[in-house]
């Protein structure tokens, strides 16, 4: 089965630093998401990558999905109180089922 | 337009008792998923839908799970009897799925979180 994980399991971050999230597939991705989820709430949807190399934004947030699909990072600029949270990829599995990653961790200290 | 619509939002129940989650896709989407989310294991794929069929229940812990998707409107995920170890927080999500190798983005509901005593 596919698996993703990701690095680091939490960071911990002064508010204004950037920071990167790491995502690793043991298989080729097709498709790779991005996904943020508040403590106790649902997931909100980030982004989504499809092409090897492709790069998307939003906001402060970029996204990479790497040349050879099977590793994208999301880094965050100038990181603020409002980005706490949990980062989480999510990707579609040989049998079109829809996997998340291991999670990472954020918070920002004002 | 209504997102994905999840009840209850907090069950609290005994050993034994049989809890039934529901959930209400968003309006057009063909494609719907059951995670269950704990802080040891994080968020795991329980079973999803597409069209209203089951596709893969790998992920269902135990024969005391299962899910329903009657209708394009509406899915069930019932487990009985509980047990302490399943509480968690279940989420359903659904999709509309353009092709068999991508799908759009997943929309979720905001969990229902089940305490089993």
């Amino acid at each position: 089965s596919q698996e993703l994980e990701q690095s680091p399991q939490s960071l911990i971050v002064q508010e204004g630093k950037n920071l990167t999230i790491n995502c690793t597939s043991s298989k080729t991705l097709y498709g790779l998401y991005w996904y943020k989820q508040k403590y106790g709430e649902g997931l909100i949807f980030l982004m989504m990558l499809q092409k090897g190399g492709e790069e998307k934004s939003h906001e402060k947030i970029t996204a990479k999905l790497d040349e050879k699909k099977q590793q994208s990072s999301l880094h965050i600029t100038a990181s603020q109180p409002s980005h706490a949270g949990i980062y989480l990829c999510g990707a579609l599995g040989p049998g079109n089922q829809f996997y998340f990653g291991t999670g990472t961790s954020l918070t920002v200290i004002p | 337009d209504a997102g994905v619509i999840q009840s209850p939002r907090h069950e609290v129940t005994e050993m034994g008792q049989e809890v039934t989650l529901r959930c209400k896709p968003i309006s057009g989407h063909n494609s719907l998923f059951w995670y269950r989310q704990t802080m040891m294991r994080g968020l795991e794929l329980l079973i999803y839908f597409n069209n209203n069929v089951p596709i893969d229940d790998s992920g269902m812990p135990e024969d005391r799970f299962s899910a329903k998707m009657p209708n394009a409107s509406f899915s069930t995920l019932k487990i009985q009897p509980s047990e302490p170890r399943d509480s968690a927080v279940y989420f359903c999500a659904s999709s509309f799925r353009r092709t068999v190798m991508t799908t759009g983005e997943l929309f979720f509901g905001e969990g229902s979180r089940l305490t089993v005593l």
